[in-house]
């Protein structure tokens, strides 16, 4: 079975751009979370999607949105681009039953913005 | 708010060498506290789940503990290909889907 997988793997985008960065589930998985990872730091929670409907946000501004699809895959998408959102995008899936906690993440998607 | 710190930030071994990474954590109810492998520009994989103090888990040379208060990742005669980040994150009793991670330890392990 394939695991998560993300795409683009690399992108490069200037200031005041937007993105969308994409993500399918592991199958059988209805849960995606998205997490930003700065250079040396943890995986900082964004927003988890289950069953199409946003179940958690972290501490991020407007800016970041993200949805969930019929078939579980998920967009992340990020507005008015800053330098400071240069990080590793990270899409974890897991089986989203109550309470359910294993989390399996993909390869991440590097974005720079320059 | 949950927290979690993770020690030392760096970890030198030479191949062999036993040694332990440490996971201090607080959060409002733990549901499950976990702990990741993650390889240089490669998303984390996952290692363990430990759910209630007294817990312990194995796999190959790791070995992971719970108490109340932290975790630990104890890794028995490591060998160079066990280098990498190992990352501790804790999720609360809520069906809310947030985990919070450390910032890792790096484990370097030298021939």
């Amino acid at each position: 079975d394939a695991g998560v997988t993300q795409s683009p793997t690399h992108l490069i985008k200037t200031r005041g751009q937007h993105v969308t960065l994409r993500c399918s589930p592991i199958s059988g998985h209805k849960s995606v979370s998205w997490y930003q990872q700065v250079l040396g730091q943890g995986p900082q929670f964004i927003f988890q999607y289950y069953e199409k409907e946003e179940r958690g946000r972290g501490n991020f501004p407007d800016r970041f949105s993200a949805r969930q699809f019929p078939n579980y895959s998920s967009e992340l998408n990020v507005n008015a681009l800053l330098l400071g959102d240069s990080a590793l995008y990270l899409c974890a899936s897991s089986s989203g039953r109550p309470f359910s906690t294993e989390a399996f993440f993909g390869q991440g998607t590097r974005l720079t913005v320059v | 708010e949950d927290q979690v710190t993770q020690s030392p930030e760096a970890l030198r071994l030479q191949e062999g060498e036993s040694s332990s990474l440490n996971c201090s954590y607080t959060v409002s109810g733990l549901r499950g506290l976990f702990w990741y492998r993650q390889d240089p520009g490669k998303g984390p994989e996952f290692l363990f789940t430990l759910y209630s103090a007294g817990e312990e888990k194995e796999k190959e040379r790791l070995k992971a503990t719970l108490t109340k208060k932290e975790s630990f990742l104890h890794i028995t005669a490591p060998k160079p290909e066990d280098s990498a980040t190992y990352l501790c994150a804790v999720h609360p009793n809520t069906n809310a889907g947030k985990s919070t991670f450390g910032d890792g330890t790096t484990l370097t392990v030298k021939p």
